[in-house]
């Protein structure tokens, strides 16, 4: 089974809308993390946000939000207020087992967003 | 502040060559990772390297190796190359340091990748 899974190949928002990504994980650790990752045409993989598995608030960092639905296992990306230059690639991401970046990430097939003038 | 950054940017090779790929990680990181991104796809974990030594090794074959040097920059070498290794190879560095192997350190910072085609 896909350990990520991201259903929308290609999203579509106006400028100045918000938008949500969709990703669901499958994992049998009880300590895991989640993230999101913003590819640009430049491709470089720009972090935007981090949910531990124990945090009890959902993430937020400015525009990005993160859904975290634990019963569920979704984790869903929340922009708001779309610019023109969050048109990119997003991937969502999880680390199993306890913190730490030495723990390896696996990535979904990700997103790709186009913001609409 | 240099960031991540890696060498060449493109690289264009022959089956059954040979590549070296190179990486320098953030000032301040010890941990280099590097993953490759198939057209389409996300990226895929293939080794970590900390202290100059392989920590961690995704599902790749032995034709993928790798080395870490004492200022903490790293090369990936692919030997034998297959039409299947044309890619975009990401380096990610990060701080462990000496206290404990699984630090609460979370965050990956990546390079903008080498984009290799494999002919």
């Amino acid at each position: 089974a896909q350990k990520i899974t991201q259903t929308q190949p290609g999203m579509f928002v106006q400028e100045k809308e918000a938008v949500t990504l969709d990703c669901t994980y499958d994992t049998s650790d009880p300590s895991y993390g989640l993230f999101w990752y913003k590819q640009p045409s430049s491709g470089e993989m720009i972090f935007l946000i981090y949910q531990g598995s124990y945090d009890q608030q959902n993430a937020t960092e400015g525009r990005y939000s993160l859904n975290f639905q634990k019963a569920r296992k979704s984790a869903n990306l929340v922009i708001s207020a779309s610019q023109l230059g969050d048109s990119a690639m997003y991937f969502c991401a999880m680390r199993e087992g306890l913190k730490g970046s030495a723990r390896q990430l696996t990535f979904g097939s990700g997103t790709q967003l186009t913001v609409l003038p | 502040d240099a960031g991540v950054t890696q060498s060449p940017t493109h690289l264009i090779k022959t089956r059954g060559q040979q590549v070296t790929l190179r990486c320098s990680p953030k000032s301040g990181h010890d941990t280099v990772s590097w993953y490759q991104q198939a057209l389409g796809q996300g990226p895929q974990f293939i080794f970590q390297y900390y202290e100059e030594e392989e920590r961690q090794r995704g599902n790749f074959p032995d034709r993928f190796s790798g080395h870490q040097f004492p200022n903490y920059s790293s090369e990936l070498n692919v030997n034998a190359l297959l039409l299947g290794d044309s890619a975009l190879y990401l380096c990610a560095s990060s701080f462990i340091g000496t206290h404990d192997f699984f630090s609460t350190n979370e965050k990956l910072f990546f390079g903008s990748g080498t984009q290799l085609s494999v002919l």
